[in-house]
């Protein structure tokens, strides 16, 4: 049963355009949610989150929008550029404490 | 500052053979856990530990073992190891404290023959 779902495995995008990756979840318990991005032959790094409490939070070029009512929350990168192509891990916790659920991942090229 | 330290960078097993999965972290996190990543499946969480002498189990814990001695240290042991798990396994800890974000190490791609 994945909880966690990006149902798109991978994404091309332009250079200086916007990337948006997307993620949703089944468990109406989950009230924190992560973004983390892997590049090839490393380990995840996290790169933002938000509360349950909010719906936007945002950090330079990366906004995570979050709606509780279709559990769905995006990821948006504006302008994307080469250095994003990566994998990026959508993650879900409930409680603070537990543990951290991951989705699949998708795989963004971001073209020059 | 080293973080998150997986030793080794990458395995070959035999069918059978059993080996431990080094993970040490150096920031004093007392939050640890073992995640595999699969083609296709994410990172599945196969144990995890939010103190030195407590550990549970994860989405997938069969055929992996794991104590936590000290609060450095995780490893995590395969009893005998199986073709299914080849995969890339990922160590990450966090520090104490409400919805704290993971610091990963760089992973042990294990492969079993």
């Amino acid at each position: 049963d994945q909880q966690v779902k990006q149902n798109s495995p991978s994404l091309s995008v332009q250079e200086g355009r916007i990337s948006i990756l997307n993620c949703d979840y089944t468990n109406s318990m989950f009230d924190y949610f992560l973004w983390y991005k892997k590049y090839p032959a490393e380990g995840p790094t996290f790169l933002i989150s938000i509360s349950s409490i909010k719906d936007k939070n945002e950090d330079g070029r990366f906004t995570v929008f979050l709606n509780k009512s279709a559990k769905h929350l995006s990821l948006h990168i504006v302008p994307s550029q080469p250095g994003d192509s990566a994998v990026y891990f959508c993650a879900a916790s409930s409680g603070g404490y537990q543990k951290v659920t991951f989705g699949t991942g998708t795989k963004l090229q971001v073209i020059p | 500052n080293a973080g998150v330290t997986q030793t080794p960078k990458f395995q070959v097993l035999k069918t059978g053979q059993s080996m431990t999965l080094q993970c040490a972290q150096d920031m004093n996190h007392e939050y640890m856990s073992w995640y595999r990543q699969d083609p296709g499946m994410g990172l599945r969480l196969i144990h995890y530990s939010v103190g030195a002498g407590i550990t549970d189990q994860g989405e997938v814990p069969n055929g992996y073992n794991v104590s936590r001695s000290t609060t450095e240290d995780f490893p995590l042991r395969l009893l005998s190891a199986a073709p299914s798990q080849t995969s890339v396994y990922f160590c990450a800890s966090r520090p104490t404290g409400y919805n704290t974000e993971a610091f990963f190490g760089q992973g042990t791609r294990l492969t079993v023959v």
